[in-house]
């Protein structure tokens, strides 16, 4: 069974640039994570999807930050304009269906440095 | 709020020896408990979860947990460690009546195991 795929593994961008993350989760799973986990400290969640639908996004910052899972499959975490406090590894999550004692399942994330 | 904290940041171990990652956390109510290891350049991977029973719980690789309700903890421990074990070890909770199942993290432990 596939894992769950993250693209780009990493990415450079200059500060208030733009910039875009993939995720295909594990084929089946309802429920879709994005976590942001910034250097020495725990994924934090940014928002979380029923199907297309959004169930969680209140950590995530709406002026920059924006998601979407339009057919309830592959997703798109964007920033724009990136900030310097945005870098940080963003790791995706996938759950079967997003029941609080089901297993989630991450990516291997995608490293953001913002210069 | 529910929190987590992770007391120690670094536990360099030798190879073979037993060891202990600490984990407390804080909430007002009942909790489901997990514990993620992260490899480098890798995403989590579950290696176990306290949802009830039995406080003690055993994982993958050897690893397991005692659940401590009064002393509110969930030490993960293993009684002998890898050289393959070096990794982050992410303590998480969450609310069993929060039907997203989202997770809040501990700011993670290094373990080094040297031979």
């Amino acid at each position: 069974e596939a894992g769950v795929a993250q693209s780009p593994r990493y990415k450079i961008i200059e500060k208030r640039q733009s910039v875009a993350f993939w995720c295909n989760p594990i084929s089946g799973h309802a429920t879709l994570y994005w976590y942001q986990q910034i250097l020495g400290q725990g994924p934090k969640l940014l928002i979380q999807f029923q199907n297309n639908g959004v169930v969680d996004d209140s950590q995530l910052p709406k002026d920059r930050f924006s998601a979407e899972r339009l057919k309830g499959v592959d997703s798109t975490l964007k920033i724009q304009p990136a900030k310097l406090e945005d870098s940080a590894v963003y790791l995706c999550a996938s759950s079967l269906r997003g029941g609080v004692m089901e297993t989630q399942y991450f990516g291997p994330g995608t490293r953001l440095l913002v210069l | 709020a529910q929190s987590v904290t992770q007391l120690d940041s670094q536990v360099p171990v030798f190879e073979e020896a037993p060891v202990e990652l600490r984990c407390n956390y804080s909430s007002s109510v009942s909790v489901y408990l997990f514990w993620y290891v992260q490899y480098p350049n890798q995403g989590l991977q579950l290696l176990l979860k306290y949802l009830s029973g039995s406080t003690l719980v055993k994982g993958i690789n050897g690893f397991e947990a005692e659940f401590n309700k009064s002393q509110t903890s969930f030490h993960l421990r293993k009684p002998s460690v890898h050289i393959s074990d070096t990794a982050e070890y992410f303590c998480a909770v969450s609310d069993p009546y929060n039907q997203g199942g989202k997770l809040i993290f501990g700011q993670g432990t290094e373990l080094s195991v040297k031979p």
